[in-house]
């Protein structure tokens, strides 16, 4: 399996609140993505990076921002957390743009 | 844009074969991905079509039509563990890198 982590893996958080999850991974790989993953909507993508501290949005960023300072760290920001923003969001990386995407545990949150 | 479809839920015996469509609208093709996703877990990569044709591993055994935009995931043997989600994935030119993914099809394995 690709070494990949998720941090936290489950938040429960309060409308309003600043929230950071992150994603690890230990392959060295080039490509990050940040998903989220709703009933009826499948995954979708929030934002993605091709390399330290180049990042772009997805198809789903609007509230969302992220940050890559090192290869293994990808950052996904919730500024001021709403309840829509309750889901589950999965990292993934891939060795390069042609490639399979792996995907991380995922993490639960729920905004109250 | 890219509509993707594929069947919400479908059921099947152990042992039998399922067949799980996947249909897709773009201007610029460059890959079909299948993915499989237990309740509660990650998704995992399963095959990838590039090129017509079918594409075999196992008892798994995905094919393209790109002139239909077409694809499906074959699953033989059915077995318990088989009952999950299964994804498919676009990937096109002008959106190089990044997939976009249907909304799923639930297979439930019955004995």
């Amino acid at each position: 399996d690709a070494g990949i982590t998720q941090s936290p893996r489950h938040k429960v958080t309060e409308t309003g609140t600043p929230v950071t999850l992150r994603c690890h991974q230990t392959e060295n790989h080039r490509y990050m993505y940040w998903y989220r993953q709703d009933p009826g909507h499948g995954l979708r993508l929030i934002h993605y990076s091709y390399g330290v501290k180049d990042t772009d949005k997805g198809e789903v960023s609007d509230g969302y921002s992220v940050s890559r300072s090192k290869t293994e760290d990808f950052l996904l920001t919730l500024e001021s957390a709403t309840s829509s923003q309750t889901s589950v969001y999965f990292c993934a990386i891939s060795e390069s743009l042609s490639n399979e995407q792996f995907f991380g545990p995922g993490t639960r949150l729920t905004v109250l | 844009g890219q509509n993707i479809d594929q069947p919400t839920e479908m059921t099947a015996t152990e042992g039998a074969i399922v067949q799980i469509n996947c249909t897709y609208q773009t201007s610029g093709f460059n890959g079909l991905f299948w993915y499989q996703q237990h309740a509660g877990e990650a998704p995992t990569f399963l095959s990838y079509n590039v090129l017509d044709g079918l594409e075999e591993k196992g008892r798994f055994s995905s094919f393209l039509s790109r002139s239909k935009g077409y694809s499906y995931l074959l699953l033989k043997e059915l077995q318990m563990k088989d009952s999950a989600s299964y994804l498919c994935a676009l990937m096109t030119t002008d959106s190089w890198g990044k997939f976009q993914f249907g909304a799923g099809t639930q297979v439930v394995v019955t004995p």
